[in-house]
Formats: C-alpha cells, structure tokens, sequence
C-alpha cells in the first residue's frame, strides 16, 4: 500500500482565491510528480521534481508553482484561481528517475467557482 | 509528435477474456506501463514491459512488440472489480511518461 497523501481532498472555492494542495510521502522517494485530469482524459504533467531544490516544469505549468524543501513534501501552489482550473489534481511519487512505475495519492478535486 | 492510441470504451462479460490494444509514436523508448484507474480514484500500477514478448501477473498479461510499437493488455476470468479505465504508458528516451486517454472497459454480468 502506497504512502502518499493529498491534502484537501476536495476544495470549492471562489475565483481569484490563492490555494496550497499538499502532498507528502513516507516512503523516501526522490522524483514527485504533480498530474491533472479531467474526467475520461489523459493525465497532464504540471510540475515534477527529481529531488530537494529542484523542480521542473511540466505541460501546464504556466500558472501554478511547487516546492521541494523537504524529500517527503510537494506542496503545489495556484497563485490566482479561475474556473479553468476545475479538476482533479493527483500528486505521484517513484523510487528512481528512471521508472514509470507511480505511486498516486488519493487525489484533489478542485471547483472553482 | 507522441502520440499512444487505445479504444475509448469497451464491454465485456464476466468470466470472459479481453484485450486491450496500445499503440504508440514516441521519441525513443525506455518501457511501457499499464495502469488501472477505477472512476473517481487515482491510477494503480498494473504491468511493466521493456522487453519483446509476454508478461503474466495472475488473470493480467501485458505483451510488447517495440518494432510495431504495440501493447496488448489480456484480462481472464474477468470480475465485475475489473470495471475501470486502463491506461497505457510509454516512457520516451527522456525518461518522460506519455499517457493515454485510457480505455474503459465495462463488464456485464
């Protein structure tokens, strides 16, 4: 059983809104990955990173932020929310930087209104 | 472009066999994954292939054929728990994920 948590599971707020969805593992994994998904779509890459202090970019990164202070945390941050960005937000962990083998937390859903 | 293509949806009977079909474009290889998502939960690891040929894990088997760029999952004495999405995943030669919309495979009883 994987080790990784999503805080908040499901989030209604107002646009314009600053939100923090956290993320944390217990199983010392180096590389986090950040996905969204809509419902019956493909998971899209936001942010990943290989390690502490580093952080990339993924497809839809342009408008949220992440950290990486701690191995085990992987906080995401919306700056300003819009309705756009309604949907489901999965957090992911993998033991090396080279496997597709992931470990997903339970997920946040997201409504902005 | 990278592209990885799977039927959108299909049916199949309880205690029955089904296959799913993968194909994909991608900028180089370094393995394909199969994942399971039940509808509203976060996707589960399922298989790994990076060699030609046939993986079995109990009543799932996932078969890779690099020079077609084709995957194939094969469910048995499928359950009603079978019912969800099942996403195929190929890593590129930059160790970067490429997803598929998934396939939803329904099952009757």
């Amino acid at each position: 059983e994987a080790d990784i948590y999503q805080t908040p599971r499901y989030l209604v707020i107002g646009t314009g809104k600053k939100i923090t969805l956290e993320c944390s593992q217990t199983m010392g994994h180096d590389k986090m990955y950040w996905y969204q998904q809509d419902p019956g779509m493909e998971l899209h890459l936001i942010h990943y990173s290989y390690g502490v202090n580093s952080t990339e970019k993924g497809d839809l990164s342009s408008e949220s932020t992440v950290s990486r202070i701690r191995t085990e945390h992987f906080p995401l941050t919306l700056e300003s929310a819009r309705p756009s960005h309604t949907s489901q937000y999965l957090c992911a962990s993998s033991y090396g930087q080279d496997t597709g083998e992931l470990f997903f937390g339970e997920g946040s859903r997201l409504t902005v209104l | 472009g990278q592209n990885i293509d799977q039927p959108t949806e299909m049916t199949a009977t309880e205690g029955a066999i089904v296959q799913i079909n993968c194909t994909y474009q991608t900028s180089g290889f370094n393995g394909l994954f199969w994942y399971q998502q039940h509808a509203g939960e976060a996707p589960t690891f399922l298989s790994y292939n990076v060699l030609d040929g046939l993986e079995e894990k109990g009543r799932f088997s996932s078969f890779l054929s690099r020079s077609k760029g084709y995957s194939y999952l094969l469910l048995k004495e499928l359950q009603m728990k079978d019912s969800a999405s099942y996403l195929c995943v190929v890593m590129d030669s930059n160790y970067q994920l490429i997803w598929g919309a998934g396939t939803k495979l329904i099952i009757k009883p």
